[in-house]
């Protein structure tokens, strides 16, 4: 597609429910990135793929934050047990390769955990 | 560890020329951007440098300094529509795409 596409736009969760947020890259693009951005802050790294290996997860906050690629190119994130703290934006965003590409970012996932 | 620092807010007039300043210390360096981030939006790609100088583009440039952990994004000729968070990344590994972000400096631009 012409940009990073993230759904769902807007997801309302009631704490302990399980959610899912799906990302499609860039075509082509070889990099992906997660990030969480909480209200007036900067996006903060989650993970990392290159392809479908994910080189990077350094940034999940817990074990109940997973990620995956399985086939290099749409990605899903996965919050288990979500907690009210959970509640961010979290973005998604892609590059062509490596380090010295634009990363281009989709709009976002409001997750707002009641 | 990482740290990023820029001022949180900053006001501007319409006309004018801002500067908006950010500071970084990391454990390695491999180019800082610029985005620009409207309330509710994706941030958008401004600007990339990762030698030291001025990037101009537009009414938009900026300037990076290794040496000080520096740089800065100018803009000239505000327009209300330049109203935004600007948000400074660093890559700070070679080989790594993963950018570390400030806390973005919120602009607000009046008549």
């Amino acid at each position: 597609g012409a940009g990073v596409s993230q759904s769902p736009r807007y997801k309302v969760a009631k704490r302990g429910q399980d959610v899912a947020l799906r990302c499609d890259p860039i075509s082509g693009h070889v990099s992906l990135f997660w990030y969480q951005q909480a209200l007036g802050q900067g996006p903060e790294f989650l993970t990392y793929f290159q392809n479908e290996a994910q080189l990077d997860k350094s940034g999940l906050p817990s074990d109940r934050f997973f990620a995956e690629r399985p086939e290099g190119s749409v990605s899903t994130l996965k919050i288990q047990r979500t907690q009210q703290e959970d509640s961010a934006v979290y973005l998604c965003a892609s590059s062509l390769a490596f380090s010295g590409h634009t990363i281009y970012f989709g709009e976002g996932s409001w997750l707002t955990v009641v | 560890g990482q740290n990023i620092d820029q001022p949180t807010e900053m006001t501007a007039t319409e006309g004018a020329i801002v500067q908006i300043n950010c500071t970084y210390q990391t454990s390695g360096f491999n180019g800082l951007f610029w985005y620009q981030q409207h309330a509710g939006e994706a941030p958008t790609f401004l600007s990339y440098n990762v030698l030291d100088g001025l990037e101009e583009k537009g009414r938009f440039s900026s300037f990076l300094s290794r040496s000080k952990g520096y740089s800065y994004l100018l803009l000239k000729e505000l327009q209300m529509k330049d109203s935004a968070s600007y948000l400074c990344a660093v890559i700070s590994q070679t080989g790594a795409n993963n950018l570390f972000f400030g806390t973005g400096t919120r602009l607000t631009v009046i008549p």
